[in-house]
Protein backbone atom coordinates (compact mmCIF):
# COMPACT_ATOMS: atom_id res chain seq x y z
CA UNK A 1 0.00 0.00 0.00
CA UNK A 2 1.35 3.39 -0.88
CA UNK A 3 1.75 5.69 1.65
CA UNK A 4 -0.02 8.14 0.40
CA UNK A 5 -3.07 7.68 -2.28
CA UNK A 6 -4.98 10.30 -3.95
CA UNK A 7 -6.80 10.66 -7.12
CA UNK A 8 -5.14 11.96 -10.23
CA UNK A 9 -8.03 12.96 -11.90
CA UNK A 10 -8.41 14.89 -14.34
CA UNK A 11 -11.58 16.05 -12.84
CA UNK A 12 -13.48 18.70 -15.06
CA UNK A 13 -16.36 20.70 -13.37
CA UNK A 14 -18.02 23.55 -14.61
CA UNK A 15 -17.32 27.05 -12.97
CA UNK A 16 -18.99 27.64 -9.87
CA UNK A 17 -18.95 24.01 -8.84
CA UNK A 18 -17.87 22.77 -5.16
CA UNK A 19 -15.05 20.81 -5.80
CA UNK A 20 -14.19 17.62 -3.32
CA UNK A 21 -10.75 16.52 -3.37
CA UNK A 22 -9.39 13.84 -1.61
CA UNK A 23 -6.24 11.65 -0.01
CA UNK A 24 -5.69 8.98 2.01
CA UNK A 25 -2.89 8.07 4.04
CA UNK A 26 -0.89 5.12 5.45
CA UNK A 27 1.44 6.07 8.12
CA UNK A 28 -0.08 7.04 11.52
CA UNK A 29 2.62 9.35 12.42
CA UNK A 30 1.99 11.70 10.21
CA UNK A 31 0.91 15.01 12.13
CA UNK A 32 1.09 17.83 9.57
CA UNK A 33 -1.10 18.13 6.53
CA UNK A 34 -0.47 20.27 3.84
CA UNK A 35 -2.40 20.94 0.23
CA UNK A 36 0.18 22.28 -2.24
CA UNK A 37 -0.96 23.83 -5.45
CA UNK A 38 0.79 23.65 -8.71
CA UNK A 39 0.08 25.54 -11.84
CA UNK A 40 1.01 24.75 -15.19
CA UNK A 41 5.28 24.91 -15.78
CA UNK A 42 5.42 26.92 -12.27
CA UNK A 43 6.70 25.72 -8.83
CA UNK A 44 4.39 24.06 -6.07
CA UNK A 45 2.54 26.55 -3.63
CA UNK A 46 1.61 26.16 -0.12
CA UNK A 47 -2.58 26.58 0.10
CA UNK A 48 -3.43 25.26 2.83
CA UNK A 49 -2.25 24.00 6.62
CA UNK A 50 -3.21 21.97 9.28
CA UNK A 51 -2.34 20.35 12.26
CA UNK A 52 -3.68 17.18 13.73
CA UNK A 53 -7.56 16.93 12.92
CA UNK A 54 -10.39 19.46 12.21
CA UNK A 55 -11.10 21.75 9.90
CA UNK A 56 -9.66 24.99 8.29
CA UNK A 57 -10.66 27.30 6.22
CA UNK A 58 -9.47 30.14 4.07
CA UNK A 59 -11.53 32.02 1.64
CA UNK A 60 -13.40 29.89 -0.62
CA UNK A 61 -11.05 26.94 0.38
CA UNK A 62 -11.68 24.47 3.33
CA UNK A 63 -9.09 21.51 4.37
CA UNK A 64 -10.53 18.55 6.53
CA UNK A 65 -8.08 15.85 8.67
CA UNK A 66 -9.82 12.96 10.02
CA UNK A 67 -7.06 11.46 11.53
CA UNK A 68 -9.08 8.32 12.86
CA UNK A 69 -9.96 7.37 8.89
CA UNK A 70 -6.56 8.67 7.79
CA UNK A 71 -8.62 10.89 5.53
CA UNK A 72 -7.67 14.35 4.05
CA UNK A 73 -9.98 16.65 1.71
CA UNK A 74 -9.77 20.15 0.35
CA UNK A 75 -13.01 21.73 -0.72
CA UNK A 76 -13.08 24.60 -2.91
CA UNK A 77 -16.19 26.35 -3.20
CA UNK A 78 -17.34 28.36 -6.13
CA UNK A 79 -14.68 27.86 -8.29
CA UNK A 80 -13.37 29.43 -10.75
CA UNK A 81 -11.23 28.83 -14.11
CA UNK A 82 -7.83 30.41 -12.37
CA UNK A 83 -8.56 27.16 -9.99
CA UNK A 84 -7.44 25.12 -12.63
CA UNK A 85 -4.07 23.71 -11.24
CA UNK A 86 -2.68 19.94 -9.93
CA UNK A 87 -3.43 20.17 -6.11
CA UNK A 88 -1.08 17.97 -4.28
CA UNK A 89 -1.81 16.44 -0.54
CA UNK A 90 1.51 16.77 1.74
CA UNK A 91 0.71 14.68 4.90
CA UNK A 92 3.94 14.60 6.82
CA UNK A 93 5.57 14.16 10.09
CA UNK A 94 7.47 17.00 11.72
CA UNK A 95 10.97 17.45 10.59
CA UNK A 96 10.35 15.03 7.33
CA UNK A 97 11.28 15.92 4.01
CA UNK A 98 8.71 17.65 1.77
CA UNK A 99 7.91 15.01 -0.78
CA UNK A 100 5.31 15.12 -3.78
CA UNK A 101 3.17 12.35 -5.11
CA UNK A 102 1.30 13.02 -8.78
CA UNK A 103 -1.63 15.08 -7.37
CA UNK A 104 -5.05 15.74 -8.58
CA UNK A 105 -5.28 17.52 -11.72
CA UNK A 106 -8.68 19.97 -11.67
CA UNK A 107 -10.05 21.74 -14.71
CA UNK A 108 -12.64 24.77 -14.23
CA UNK A 109 -14.41 24.75 -16.87
CA UNK A 110 -15.82 28.54 -18.16
CA UNK B 1 6.27 39.80 -1.30
CA UNK B 2 9.52 38.45 -0.97
CA UNK B 3 9.91 35.04 -3.46
CA UNK B 4 13.10 32.66 -4.22
CA UNK B 5 14.24 33.55 -7.45
CA UNK B 6 15.89 31.37 -10.45
CA UNK B 7 18.15 31.66 -13.18
CA UNK B 8 18.39 31.13 -15.70
CA UNK B 9 14.50 30.36 -17.08
CA UNK B 10 15.82 28.21 -19.59
CA UNK B 11 19.19 26.20 -20.66
CA UNK B 12 19.96 24.24 -23.36
CA UNK B 13 22.95 22.66 -23.45
CA UNK B 14 25.17 19.88 -24.65
CA UNK B 15 25.18 16.32 -22.94
CA UNK B 16 28.51 16.00 -21.14
CA UNK B 17 28.56 19.65 -20.30
CA UNK B 18 28.31 21.62 -17.02
CA UNK B 19 25.61 23.25 -16.25
CA UNK B 20 25.17 26.09 -13.08
CA UNK B 21 21.42 26.54 -11.87
CA UNK B 22 21.28 29.78 -9.81
CA UNK B 23 18.96 30.76 -6.97
CA UNK B 24 18.45 32.88 -4.80
CA UNK B 25 16.41 32.03 -1.50
CA UNK B 26 14.23 34.29 0.80
CA UNK B 27 16.29 36.31 2.67
CA UNK B 28 15.55 35.18 6.44
CA UNK B 29 14.99 31.65 5.00
CA UNK B 30 17.31 28.92 6.33
CA UNK B 31 16.78 25.82 4.91
CA UNK B 32 17.16 25.03 1.09
CA UNK B 33 16.14 22.71 -1.30
CA UNK B 34 16.19 21.91 -5.10
CA UNK B 35 13.88 19.80 -7.12
CA UNK B 36 13.29 18.59 -10.32
CA UNK B 37 9.89 18.14 -12.63
CA UNK B 38 10.87 15.40 -15.62
CA UNK B 39 7.90 17.00 -18.00
CA UNK B 40 4.68 15.27 -16.72
CA UNK B 41 5.64 13.82 -13.76
CA UNK B 42 5.54 14.71 -10.14
CA UNK B 43 8.27 16.89 -8.60
CA UNK B 44 11.40 15.35 -7.14
CA UNK B 45 13.16 15.96 -3.84
CA UNK B 46 16.90 16.33 -4.91
CA UNK B 47 18.64 17.32 -1.39
CA UNK B 48 18.14 19.83 1.32
CA UNK B 49 20.41 22.15 2.84
CA UNK B 50 21.26 24.02 5.64
CA UNK B 51 23.90 25.39 7.75
CA UNK B 52 26.27 25.22 4.89
CA UNK B 53 26.39 21.65 4.86
CA UNK B 54 23.56 19.50 2.87
CA UNK B 55 21.20 17.45 5.25
CA UNK B 56 19.70 15.01 2.96
CA UNK B 57 19.90 14.08 -0.35
CA UNK B 58 18.10 11.84 -2.99
CA UNK B 59 19.21 9.06 -4.40
CA UNK B 60 18.84 10.87 -7.52
CA UNK B 61 21.47 13.43 -6.20
CA UNK B 62 25.01 11.34 -7.15
CA UNK B 63 27.93 12.02 -7.91
CA UNK B 64 27.26 14.30 -11.46
CA UNK B 65 25.68 16.79 -8.85
CA UNK B 66 26.48 18.81 -5.73
CA UNK B 67 24.93 22.08 -4.25
CA UNK B 68 27.14 25.38 -3.12
CA UNK B 69 25.91 28.22 -1.04
CA UNK B 70 29.12 30.47 -2.46
CA UNK B 71 28.09 33.71 -0.88
CA UNK B 72 25.02 35.13 1.41
CA UNK B 73 22.74 35.12 -1.02
CA UNK B 74 22.61 32.63 -3.61
CA UNK B 75 22.29 28.87 -3.38
CA UNK B 76 23.59 26.72 -6.82
CA UNK B 77 23.26 23.31 -8.55
CA UNK B 78 25.79 22.08 -10.72
CA UNK B 79 25.36 19.00 -12.73
CA UNK B 80 28.88 18.39 -13.60
CA UNK B 81 28.08 16.20 -16.75
CA UNK B 82 24.66 16.44 -17.87
CA UNK B 83 22.96 13.38 -19.61
CA UNK B 84 19.70 13.34 -21.58
CA UNK B 85 18.02 12.07 -18.55
CA UNK B 86 19.27 15.19 -16.84
CA UNK B 87 16.28 17.65 -18.78
CA UNK B 88 14.00 18.86 -16.47
CA UNK B 89 12.43 21.76 -14.48
CA UNK B 90 14.43 22.17 -11.86
CA UNK B 91 13.08 23.70 -8.89
CA UNK B 92 14.80 25.82 -5.73
CA UNK B 93 12.48 26.55 -2.75
CA UNK B 94 13.43 27.50 0.86
CA UNK B 95 11.82 27.83 4.60
CA UNK B 96 12.21 29.60 7.61
CA UNK B 97 11.85 26.57 9.89
CA UNK B 98 12.02 22.63 8.96
CA UNK B 99 8.97 21.59 11.12
CA UNK B 100 6.03 23.02 8.60
CA UNK B 101 7.30 21.90 5.55
CA UNK B 102 5.90 25.78 4.45
CA UNK B 103 8.65 25.85 1.42
CA UNK B 104 8.42 28.84 -1.21
CA UNK B 105 8.99 27.70 -4.55
CA UNK B 106 10.99 29.80 -7.09
CA UNK B 107 9.77 29.50 -11.05
CA UNK B 108 11.80 26.95 -11.83
CA UNK B 109 14.95 26.51 -14.55
CA UNK B 110 14.24 24.47 -17.56
CA UNK B 111 17.05 22.75 -18.67
CA UNK B 112 17.24 21.12 -21.95
CA UNK B 113 20.17 18.41 -22.65
CA UNK B 114 20.84 17.69 -25.90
Amino acid sequence: QKEVEQDPGPLSVPEGAIVSLNCTYSNSAFQYFMWYRQYSRKGPELLMYTYSSGNKEDGRFTAQVDKSSKYISLFIRDSQPSDSATYLCVPREGYQKVTFGTGTKLQVIP
Amino acid sequence: EPEVTQTPSHQVTQMGQEVILRCVPISNHLYFYWYRQILGQKVEFLVSFYNNEISEKSEIFDDQFSVERPDGSNFTLKIRSTKLEDSAMYFCASSESVSTGELFFGEGSRLTVL
